[in-house]
């Protein structure tokens, strides 16, 4: 079975700095996607980033980035220039394929400061 | 509005009813997920459809069923309910029902049990 683990239940940052999220997962399978999906306090899934584990380049979405580690099974989110929008819950998500059953973990809340 | 619709938004029922949940997905796609998010937890994933038929269960109670209509809309029946179940229930959708699959999620269906 595959499992995603969030280690940091919560985390906070300071407007216009960098914060990183860390996530690990646990999977036998080689074809998989990973994905970060944000909830803001309006409890809706917003998708933030995604990559394909085939792939050995690091996804970018203009400030978010991420630090994918096949070999450690590492996933993790960076922000760069943090906006108190970005103030949300941030789930790291495993898909394995064909299966495509997508797997979260428990999150992790983020507090962006003024 | 991400193009998933769930109805009701909100629910309140009592212990030992049965209530169910409906999801349109977005135009186009074939699949539907759900998922099950209690407080301050992160999501559980209960089942999916793949154009009418069943493609992978998750951790689903036997008191809840689902099915995927002709018209691609889902609908998810919680029996016999418990306090526990007292969470927001979540539908996706996505293209495919395999493959590089990005979930596009609902606003959510809050359900309180009394």
């Amino acid at each position: 079975a595959q499992t995603v683990t969030q280690s940091q239940p919560e985390m906070s940052v300071q407007e216009a700095e960098t914060v990183t999220l860390s996530c690990t997962y646990d999977t036998s399978e080689n074809n998989y996607y990973l994905f970060w999906y944000k909830q803001p306090p309006s409890r809706q899934m917003i998708l933030v980033i995604r990559q394909e584990a085939y792939k050995q380049q690091n996804a970018t979405e203009n400030r978010f980035s991420v630090n994918f580690q096949k070999a450690a099974k590492s996933f993790s989110l960076k922000i760069s220039d943090s906006q108190l929008g970005d103030t949300a819950m941030y789930f790291c998500a495993f898909m394995p394929t064909p299966n495509n059953d997508m797997r979260f973990g428990a999150g992790t809340r983020l507090t962006v400061k003024p | 509005d991400s193009g998933v619709t769930q109805t009701p938004k909100h629910l309140i029922t009592a212990t030992g009813q049965r209530v169910t949940l409906r999801c349109s997905p977005r135009s186009g796609d074939l699949s539907v997920y759900w998922y099950q998010q209690s407080l301050d937890q992160g999501l559980q994933f209960l089942i999916q459809y793949y154009n009418g038929e069943e493609r992978a269960k998750g951790n689903i109670l036997e008191r809840f069923s689902a099915q995927q209509f002709p018209d691609l809309h889902s609908e998810l029946n919680l029996s016999s309910l418990e306090l526990g179940d007292s969470a927001l229930y979540f539908c996706a959708s996505a293209v495919r029902g395999s493959g590089a699959n990005v979930l596009t999620f609902g606003a959510g269906s809050r359900l309180t049990v009394l």
